[in-house]
């Protein structure tokens, strides 16, 4: 059973454009919600990162929202660059043990 | 010089066979991690390790086992591979009290 749901699967948009990525979860002993970067041929790398005492956390360009009743977070992705093209995995752990990954959501930026 | 190392990077076995993933990294991070990523499912935890003599399974364990030889190296072992383990298997390592992983460049793996 996926612990986190994530979506869409995909996601194309205009240089520019501000893509949103959501993922809900259902455990509410998850204290830690990171996202992930992808790029072909590559590992993932931590884009950025929330813990549910925060509803908002920006880096840069990058924003993840967190709305605790509801048990989502979604990531924002400001005036977003082909740059930015790759897949996003949203992921949530408890206590730094267990780590467990969205689907994923394979972002094109079309310039 | 990359921080976490897989080899071999692409590997094509037939069903039946043993085959080893080995995983090295220089951070000095003693947790470990093997998951597999598949299309349209995301990364999936294999098997973890917090230190050398601690071992955890993970999501999906079955048809794997894993070995921390030292801090710096844990593999992964499928030891009669079938079709279904066909995937692209990825090396992480977190620092005790820190929470980012940082993965390795993965291993392509096809078994016919």
């Amino acid at each position: 059973q996926q612990q986190v749901k994530q979506s869409p699967q995909s996601l194309i948009v205009q240089k520019g454009g501000i893509p949103i990525i959501n993922c809900a979860y259902e455990n509410t002993a998850f204290d830690y919600f990171p996202w992930y970067q992808q790029f072909p041929g590559k590992g993932p790398a931590l884009l950025i990162a929330i813990r549910p005492d925060v509803s908002e956390k920006k880096e840069g360009r990058f924003t993840i929202s967190f709305n605790k009743s509801a048990k989502q977070f979604s990531l924002h992705i400001m005036d977003s660059q082909p740059g930015d093209s790759a897949t996003y995995f949203c992921a949530a752990s408890m206590m730094g043990n267990q780590f467990y990954f969205g689907t994923g959501t394979s972002l094109t930026v079309i310039p | 010089d990359a921080d976490v190392t897989q080899t071999p990077r692409n590997r094509i076995t037939k069903t039946g066979k043993r085959i080893m993933l080995e995983c090295s990294q220089t951070k000095g991070h003693d947790r470990m991690y093997w998951y597999r990523q598949d299309p349209g499912l995301g990364l999936r935890l294999i098997y973890y390790s917090f230190d050398v003599k601690d071992i955890n399974k993970g999501e999906i364990s079955d048809g794997y086992s894993v070995s921390r030889q030292a801090q710096a190296k844990f593999s992964l072992s499928l030891e009669s591979a079938i079709p279904n383990q066909t995937a692209l298997y990825f090396c992480a390592t977190r620092a005790g009290l820190g929470n980012e992983q940082f993965f390795g460049p993965g291993t392509r793996l096809t078994v016919l």
